[in-house]
């Protein structure tokens, strides 16, 4: 497709599993970010891969998060042993220049933790 | 990153001119002024981003104020899709990556 792809768009698990979200970027785009946003809230900047190196992981909330990108494409968000408070949107998205580049976001993923 | 402060809520009527404040008192010379909204139950979008100049697309207008301390994104006539949350966020030039959002202002547009 031509947009940000994410899977799954909605994910039920229990308190203690291990989670892992998915990001397709566009194809081309350099950039990759993670932000959360919880109910009612802001958005919440996780992580920013340039190509596949992460130069900014500063919003990585503990070390339950991790994130990698390969080939230059697709990402991989894993939160391990899930808390309640884990539960949120998962958003991400891709630009071209990563510089000024216009940021396209997917539709999310929707994690909730029982 | 420099902090921007919009109202938290505003509202219009459908086929109405919006004009949605944005104050960056604390603006340095190589941040870029950028809007995004995010419609509900979806990811947010890009609307427009500028400098110093104003500037236009097709989605909305960025009335930048000669100082750069404040900014306004004027959407001409609001329609009912236009309901949003709209984020002013500065992003530096030569800094990091990320865009750092806001509160935003949430756009009611009434029929």
């Amino acid at each position: 497709g031509a947009g940000v792809s994410q899977s799954p768009s909605n994910k039920v698990t229990e308190k203690g599993k291990d989670v892992e979200l998915r990001c397709d970027p566009i194809s081309g785009h350099t950039a990759l970010y993670w932000y959360r946003q919880s109910l009612g809230q802001g958005l919440e900047f996780l992580i920013y891969f340039q190509g596949n190196s992460a130069p900014d992981k500063s919003g990585l909330p503990s070390d339950r998060f991790s994130a990698e990108r390969t080939g230059g494409s697709v990402s991989t968000l894993t939160i391990q042993r899930t808390q309640q408070e884990d539960s949120a949107v998962y958003l991400c998205a891709s630009s071209f220049t990563g510089g000024h580049g216009e940021l396209f976001f997917g539709e999310g993923s929707r994690l909730t933790v029982l | 990153d420099a902090k921007t402060t919009q109202p938290n809520s505003m509202e219009s009527n459908e086929e109405e001119p919006v004009h949605l404040p944005c104050n960056h008192s604390t603006i340095s010379g190589t941040d870029y002024i950028h809007w995004y909204r995010q419609l509900p139950s979806q990811g947010p979008e890009y609307v427009i981003h500028g400098l110093t100049s104003n500037v236009n697309n097709r989605m909305a207008s960025l009335a930048i104020a000669e100082d750069r301390k404040s900014s306004t994104l004027i959407l001409h006539r609001a329609t009912l899709r236009d309901a949003a949350v709209y984020y002013c966020i500065l992003r530096d030039e030569g800094g990091s990556e990320k865009l750092v959002f806001g509160k935003g202002t949430k756009l009611t547009v009434n029929p």
